[in-house]
């Protein structure tokens, strides 16, 4: 079945400092790859996706590049601010808007001044 | 954007009584729901599909008697834990897709809702 394998957490970083979060994914078919954000008392965000190799997603300064060869989505930002400390979910679809999500174990993100 | 709610957000319950989340889409349409479960420092996972009108699509390993879900209207999904017990004491979220969305892959999640059973 589909799974997904993100590093564990959690990532403590200071503020402007580079970020890295890996994910890596086995699917059977040809999955929609995303990544979401859960800040603290809210609910899960879509921050970005992309549904076919080599696609690029991007939003507030994040970005995941879609490698079909590696199987990775991995998560980066080049410089990260306080206000982005959350919990990160990589996560796959197989197929379409009606599709069930399958998640990683979620990478908290701890960002000091 | 879309808005997915859920009710109660928290909810303390002594062992052997029911227990209804609700799961509403306040802004569009959703003929189907997801309902996950999500336990500490762990991934969510996902439960059962709630479909608009027909039975709901339960996860290996779900049990569906024990976990009700109707899927009421376009707007409303509800999960009834049913004589639930302290292992059943979680954090519940429900999502929704929103097809006339920015994106046809989006998914809306709600806040979530946290179960302890005593």
């Amino acid at each position: 079945g589909d799974s997904v394998t993100q590093m564990e957490g959690p990532v403590t970083l200071s503020e402007e400092a580079f970020l890295t979060i890996n994910c890596t994914y086995t699917a059977t078919g040809y999955p929609s790859l995303f990544w979401y954000v859960q800040y603290p008392g809210e609910g899960l965000q879509l921050l970005l996706k992309a549904t076919k190799a080599d696609d690029k997603g991007s939003n507030k300064g994040f970005e995941a590049t879609y490698r079909k060869e590696t199987t990775s989505f991995h998560l980066e930002k080049g410089s990260v601010q306080v206000s982005d400390s959350a919990v990160y979910f990589c996560a796959l679809s197989e197929s379409g808007t009606a599709s069930k999500l399958t998640f990683g174990t979620g990478t908290r993100l701890q960002v000091t001044l | 954007g879309a808005v997915v709610s859920q009710h109660p957000s928290w909810v303390i319950c002594k062992s052997g009584t029911s227990v209804k989340i609700e799961c509403r889409s306040l802004d569009f349409q959703a003929t189907t729901m997801f309902w996950y479960r999500q336990f500490p420092k762990q991934s969510l996972m996902l439960m059962a599909t709630s479909n608009e009108g027909s039975k709901a699509t339960y996860e290996q390993g779900v049990e569906k008697d024990k976990f009700l879900i109707n899927h009421a209207s376009l707007t409303l999904s509800t999960l009834t834990v049913t004589s639930a017990h302290p292992e059943d004491s979680s954090f519940y979220i429900c999502s929704a897709p929103h097809a006339g969305g920015p994106s046809t892959d989006t998914q809306y999640f709600g806040p979530g809702t946290r179960l302890t059973v005593l």
